[in-house]
């Protein structure tokens, strides 16, 4: 059974690097059959997709934080990463990991979350 | 806003049914059969509950049920259970490089 981790610091300064790394277990990133997504929930609020990667590395992100965003692969840890730089305050937020199959575009699994709070 | 469009909240008495709406585009909800439905349980991830508008994962309980006309997609929840109050996510597969939208969810509770 896949299970993801997510791994970062908790707390960010504002115009600083949000930083995130997901773990996947039970499953190869370099599965053709996903993708390797990031999804964010701000404080009682609904789902935002940030963005994915796919094995080739191909990326799809959110044109609203792609000027901030990149999402990278590492397939020898089998970790998948999200790196978002110059937050502020409106990027608090529970970030999830996923994986998202390729044609269908189902969530089948998730991280448990990570809330990320961006405060001085 | 949301590409998906998910009424705010409904609400029923244990043992009844209720069916949230998701409203969507040809180029998503309309145009595939690939509607997807997520429970959200306070302080805790999502969970599938429903994949390709009508199918159940192992271990959803039957309760719980999809269907779809035209545009708009409906999860149904029959028998309403106090354990079933959460939020409740539509999503759909779109032919666009997004790959996934999202409804804007919505909280159910159980009276």
């Amino acid at each position: 059974q896949v299970q993801l981790q997510e791994s970062g610091p908790g707390l960010v300064r504002p115009s600083q690097t949000l930083s995130l790394t997901c773990t996947v277990s039970g499953d190869s990133v370099s599965s053709g059959s996903y993708y390797w997504s990031w999804i964010r929930q701000h404080p009682g609020k609904g789902l935002d997709w940030i963005g994915y990667i796919y094995y080739s590395g191909t990326t799809y992100y959110n044109p609203s934080l792609k000027s901030r965003l990149t999402i990278s692969l590492d397939t020898s840890k089998n970790q998948f990463s999200l790196k978002l730089s110059s937050v502020t305050a409106a990027d608090t937020a529970m970030y999830y990991c996923t994986r998202v199959s390729a044609v269908r575009g189902i969530i089948n699994s998730w991280g448990q979350g990570t809330l990320v709070t961006v405060s001085s | 806003q949301s590409a998906l469009t998910q009424p705010a909240s409904v609400s029923g008495s244990p043992g009844q049914s209720i069916t949230i709406s998701c409203t969507g585009t040809s180029s998503d909800v309309g145009g595939h059969n690939l509607v997807s439905w997520y429970q959200q349980h306070p302080g805790t991830a999502p969970k599938l509950i429903i994949y390709d508008v009508t199918y159940r994962p192992s271990g959803v309980s039957n309760r719980f049920s999809g269907s779809k006309s035209g545009n708009t997609a409906s999860l149904t929840v029959s028998g309403l259970q106090a354990g079933d109050e959460a939020d409740y996510y539509c999503s759909s597969y779109t032919n666009s490089r997004t790959l996934v939208v999202f409804g804007g969810g919505t909280k159910l509770t159980v009276l």
